[in-house]
């Protein structure tokens, strides 16, 4: 499968645990892009990054969430002290430029207790 | 501020009836509009793209919208809709940064 591979599908975690989810993007694609998505609502931006180079955060990205895409191929979103408000569905979406077709992984779906 | 709002929550509808969805965005700059499509279980897929020229955009499986810059609206539309249509459809505008802002979302179900 060539497509936008997210990892673990599922997360499920207790209150106050860190929790770091990975995306890979379809090969060659520069732009990668960060949603979370909650029950009955459409998926909200949260960041994106040019390469390696993180050029927007969504003012929903709070300082215990941090995103990191080394080398310009896969990136990790990072949640410390995970909240009950951060169970959600994080959707990762890459495309090769800003002007072309934004494809989406299935999402990891975060459960904290 | 940049915004979508999709007028519909929840659609019924009866195999071969037609579909019309809603969808209204607010946004200064060049607009760029998409209608996805999530069928249960699956990703987040494209149905259409409206970039420019034609207002009437087609997209997969028999869909179409119509971009009505007047009305700031790209509704999504379908003949006749079949059982394999149920799913969840995103309207969504895309900013000049590429990030895709989102409405909340339309839950069709089409009953055989």
């Amino acid at each position: 499968d060539t497509g936008v591979s997210q990892n673990p599908r599922h997360k499920i975690t207790k209150r106050g645990q860190n929790v770091t989810f990975r995306c890979d993007p379809i090969s060659e694609h520069n732009r990668l892009y960060w949603y979370r998505q909650t029950l009955g609502q459409g998926p909200e931006f949260l960041t994106y990054f040019q390469n390696e180079a993180q050029l927007e955060k969504s003012r929903l990205l709070s300082d215990r969430f941090s995103a990191e895409r080394p080398k310009g191929s896969f990136s990790t979103l990072e949640i410390q002290r995970t909240e009950q408000g951060d169970s959600a569905m994080y959707l990762c979406a890459s495309s090769f430029s800003s002007n072309t077709e934004a494809f989406f992984g299935q999402g990891t779906r975060l459960t904290v207790v | 501020a940049q915004s979508v709002s999709q007028h519909n929550h929840h659609v019924i509808l009866s195999e071969a009836a037609s579909l019309e969805l809603g969808c209204n965005y607010s946004y200064g700059g060049t607009v760029n509009l998409f209608w996805y499509v999530q069928y249960p279980g699956q990703h987040l897929q494209l149905l259409l793209k409206y970039f420019s020229g034609d207002p009437l955009v087609k997209g997969i499986k028999g869909f179409e919208a119509e971009f009505i810059k007047s009305k700031f609206s790209f509704n999504l539309r379908k003949p006749s809709v079949q059982w394999s249509d149920t799913a969840e459809y995103f309207c969504a505008v895309k900013g000049n940064t590429g990030k895709l802002i989102f409405g909340q979302g339309t839950t069709l179900q089409v009953k055989p």
